[in-house]
């Protein structure tokens, strides 16, 4: 089974409807990531968090709002969605230094998700 | 933005020669790492380097950091078809922990 998953793996919706893309992991990580990835412009960070309890935004927050329920879930949601918010999303779990410190890993990533919004 | 930038954006090569790219970043880092991602896949870390470090080997990847010009470069060796995707560096930038993916480079390698 895969290590981080992410449902659904392609959504298409409409300008204005709410959406969540959910990712689970069973890496036993501490940290997980949210990304978008655009033609062109590589992956930018929407939201990151280092334990269940720590929620920081990323180059690209605007519009997205984060949750993290449990120490292997961590949801994306789309409060209303726009037709510029059609990317390729990623999660991502990381682990904590070995001797503690705020360096950022090995990221393992999900497969994706494809979201198109008309 | 805080994106790195990539170099070059496309390089075509044929199976057996030797790839490099290159990777330009902006502000102080703790590490940089380089990742592959196949056509419209999740990415695979590489390797890790880290801003004390000035060179790494992993099998047949080379990775060369220098701080003081802010940039790096992934060398593959002796390439296969099988080498073909995306390759992309990220760096953990300070302050902050900002996390930043540069614009990658698409590397296809002729059976």
């Amino acid at each position: 089974d895969a290590d981080v998953t992410q449902t659904p793996r392609n959504r298409i919706t409409k300008t204005g409807k709410r959406i969540m893309l959910e990712c689970s992991q069973t890496k036993g990580h501490d940290r997980m990531y949210w990304y978008r990835q655009d033609p062109g412009l590589g992956l930018r960070l929407i939201y990151y968090s280092f334990d269940v309890k720590d929620i920081n935004k990323g180059e690209i927050s605007d519009g997205y709002s984060v949750s993290r329920q449990a120490q292997a879930k961590f949801s994306l949601s789309l409060e209303s969605a726009i037709p510029n918010q059609t990317a390729l999303y990623f999660c991502a779990t990381s682990a904590k230094p070995a001797f503690g410190g705020w360096e950022v890993n090995e990221q393992f990533f999900g497969p994706g998700t494809r979201l198109t919004v008309l | 933005s805080q994106q790195g930038e990539e170099d070059p954006q496309a390089l075509s090569i044929q199976e057996g020669e030797n790839a490099t790219m290159n990777c330009s970043y902006k502000t102080s880092i703790n590490n940089l790492q380089w990742y592959r991602q196949n056509s419209g896949r999740g990415l695979v870390h590489l390797i890790l380097i880290r801003s004390n470090e000035r060179e790494k080997h992993s099998g047949r990847l080379r990775v060369t950091l220098d701080t003081s010009k802010k940039s790096s470069s992934l060398l593959i060796t002796a390439s296969r078809a099988a080498d073909t995707a995306s390759y992309f560096c990220a760096t953990d930038e300070l302050p902050g922990n900002q996390f930043y993916f540069g614009t990658g480079t698409s590397l296809t390698v002729i059976p």
